[in-house]
């Protein structure tokens, strides 16, 4: 099946830092990636839409200059938590699918612990 | 904002019973549906995904959906201590790639 790959798995950072997280899909290619977000014991929260050679849709509440996403090829999306702050600490994962109404496969995920 | 719900459990069942998963939406057009596993502190893996009314069936797994009642179920049959997970459902934005998740249940199953 397609594979989504993403890295870094963990990343701890001291507050204030920039972290950059990276999003391949590594056997298709993917003019839309997702950016969720989930916190312990909680379910993903859709944050942004990628979409490849144009700017990221965000969902209602998301600060885009916060949460700074670049899809520069059809393959690579990467999201920037700029000005990192302990409650932006949580499980970051991205996602893509081959096409419309095709199956959504999720990289491994982020977990970000901001000190 | 769309919404789905699910009960967030935990749901026991003991080894060799039967599991049942559901999930409610509020977005009447949604056309696609998905149940997903997660294990503790990784991400999520699809188990079903089903469109049209009916049972679809994989497996020891059975989802079944019912879009007058916007309802979608997952059955898991045999249910084995492996499968102690969080079941999300997912469903999608009408007209977009999005797909918007539920609280998830979490399922204790036990030997």
């Amino acid at each position: 099946g397609a594979v989504v790959s993403q890295h870094p798995s963990w990343v701890i950072c001291k507050s204030g830092t920039s972290v950059k997280i990276e999003c391949r899909s590594l056997d298709f290619q993917a003019t839309t990636m997702f950016w969720y977000r989930q916190f312990p014991k909680q379910s993903l929260m859709l944050m942004a839409t990628s979409n490849e050679g144009s700017k990221a849709t965000y969902e209602q509440g998301v600060e885009k200059d916060k949460f700074l996403i670049n899809h520069a090829s059809l393959t690579l999306s990467t999201l920037t938590v700029t000005s990192a702050h302990p409650e932006d600490s949580s499980f970051y994962i991205c996602s893509a699918r081959p096409g419309v109404r095709e199956k959504l496969f999720f990289g491994s995920g982020t977990q970000l612990s901001v000190l | 904002q769309k919404e789905v719900e699910q009960n967030s459990g935990p749901l026991s069942v003991p080894e060799g019973a039967i599991a049942s998963l559901n999930c409610t939406y509020s977005d009447r057009v949604s056309q696609s549906f998905f149940w997903y596993r997660q294990y503790s502190g990784k991400s999520p893996e699809l188990i079903m995904s089903i469109y049209s009314n009916g049972d679809k069936e994989d497996g020891r797994f059975t989802a079944q959906l019912n879009k007058a009642s916007q309802y979608v179920s997952l059955l898991i049959r045999d249910s084995q201590p492996s499968d102690s997970a969080t079941y999300l459902c997912a469903v999608n934005v009408e007209d977009t790639d999005k797909l918007i998740f539920g609280t998830g249940t979490r399922l204790q199953v036990f030997p």
